[in-house]
């Protein structure tokens, strides 16, 4: 299966902490793109990094890409309550996105 | 504001009733989709519309059918909803394929409850 693996399952972090989040794949990829959750609701497009892409950033967020070790991080500097959500890493191989198993984040006021 | 509807929010059918699911766009993307997503899962790919072509997924039951009559429309119909059909539906599009730089949009999602 393509489908991404997110380490970890759930995070909780103090307000005002980075958090991290990791996501390997099996094959080779055309891009790679990571998705918010919030309870209950539909997915919000954060980012997206291209197979030949190393670094993205976004505002407070950092995405990193190694397609030698098949692996993303997507960093949140600065946390604040309202980044709680599940957060999704999605691989896309031959026009198809593939969704990670996905990271909870639980940000502590 | 562009963006992805899905009707109703909320839907509740019986074991075996048909049921029918909507999503219309104001985007204009040339691409559906609709996935399903269980508690605490990843959203899984059921099939997705380029343009007027249907694209099924292997694994997608025969009980899940899908029509897009126009660019705006997409309805993803259950034949005969069982209990393990109770999951949230995502409606999504992109502007085009995802191997460029495209992303996807979805909608709110509606949460079936099978009784």
């Amino acid at each position: 299966s393509q489908q991404g693996e997110e380490d970890p399952q759930a995070l909780s972090i103090q307000e005002g902490e980075n958090a991290t989040m990791n996501c390997s794949y099996k094959t080779s990829i055309n891009n790679l793109q990571w998705y918010r959750q919030n309870s209950g609701r539909g997915l919000v497009h954060l980012i997206l990094i291209r197979s030949n892409e190393r670094e993205k950033h976004s505002g407070r967020l950092r995405v990193t890409l190694d397609t030698s070790k098949k692996s993303s991080s997507l960093l949140i500097t600065a946390s604040r309550a309202a980044d709680t959500a599940s957060y999704f890493c999605a691989t896309v191989v031959n026009e198809k996105l593939t969704f990670g198993t996905g990271t909870r984040l639980t940000i502590i006021p | 504001d562009a963006m992805v509807i899905q009707n109703p929010r909320y839907q509740v059918t019986q074991f075996g009733k048909p049921v029918t699911l909507s999503c219309s766009q104001t985007l204009n993307h040339n691409v559906m989709y609709w996935y399903q997503q269980k508690s605490s899962q990843a959203p899984k790919l059921l099939f997705h519309y380029y343009d007027k072509d249907f694209n099924n997924e292997a694994d997608t039951p025969d009980n899940f059918q899908s029509r897009r009559p126009n660019t705006s429309f997409c309805f993803l119909d259950i034949r005969s909803p069982g209990l393990g059909d109770a999951a949230m539906y995502l409606c999504a599009t992109s502007r085009d394929g995802l191997a460029g730089i495209n992303e996807q949009f979805f909608g709110p999602g509606t949460r079936l409850t099978v009784l």
